[in-house]
């Protein structure tokens, strides 16, 4: 049971390159979220989805696109990298009920320089 | 719109003392709050939630947390802190209902350990 699992783990782009985040869970949860980390400034959510077929935007969206295909899979899109999004991203899932907390994965750290 | 305020940015303590990181959180209803800590290099981990019900909640590693509605508060506390418990953590608040679970982190407090 691996949980929440996020490739790759570490990652150096050039600016106006594109890459894709990847998250996929195998707990069977609906609930995906993508949030960025910056020092200082705690987590910002980026997209997230209620359900296969289901994103929508959360608190800091510009630059990033998802999709959901799958319950399991839920990958960040960066078109055209900029120095703004040097940052950590971490993956959460969360069964849809009440009272239920988010599970995260370890994080990919990606410098854009 | 929902916000948590985590005023101390590092925190300091000797092993052994004990510990108590602040968080105020702003919201209109009766909030979900949690606590998650982070070691380096790694991803959050639940330490306690709380959703309704006793104001005084336990979690994992020996820590506890007190809601305080008057105060808009629920901080975390330790009685006696452990050189592992050397992390980040993050107070979050959320809601149920239409919000499907949407979390906003406070800016996270980092303790380091005296031996």
């Amino acid at each position: 049971n691996a949980g929440v699992t996020q490739t790759p783990k570490f990652r150096i782009l050039k600016i106006g390159q594109s890459m894709t985040l990847q998250c996929t869970q195998d707990m069977n949860h609906n609930y995906m979220y993508w949030y960025r980390q910056d020092p200082g400034m705690g987590l910002k959510l980026i997209y997230y989805s209620v359900g296969a077929g289901i994103t929508d935007k959360g608190e800091v969206p510009n630059g990033y696109n998802v999709s959901r295909s799958t319950t399991e899979d839920f990958p960040l899109r960066l078109e055209l990298a900029a120095p703004s999004q040097t940052s950590v991203y971490f993956c959460a899932t969360r069964w849809d009920s009440t009272n239920q907390p988010q599970h995260f994965g370890d994080g990919t750290r990606l410098s854009i320089l | 719109a929902q916000s948590v305020t985590q005023p101390d940015i590092h925190i300091t303590v000797s092993e052994g003392a004990s510990l108590e990181l602040r968080c105020n959180y702003s919201y209109g209803a009766t909030p979900y709050l949690f606590w998650y800590v982070q070691s380096p290099g790694q991803g959050l981990q639940l330490l306690l939630k709380y959703f309704s019900g006793d104001t005084l909640v336990q979690g994992i590693k020996g820590f506890e947390a007190e809601f305080k509605r008057s105060q808009s508060s629920f901080n975390l506390r330790k009685p006696s802190v452990h050189w592992s418990d050397a992390a980040e953590y993050f107070c979050a608040v959320g809601a149920g209902g239409t919000s499907y679970g949407k979390l906003t982190f406070g800016q996270g407090t980092i303790l380091t350990v005296h031996p």
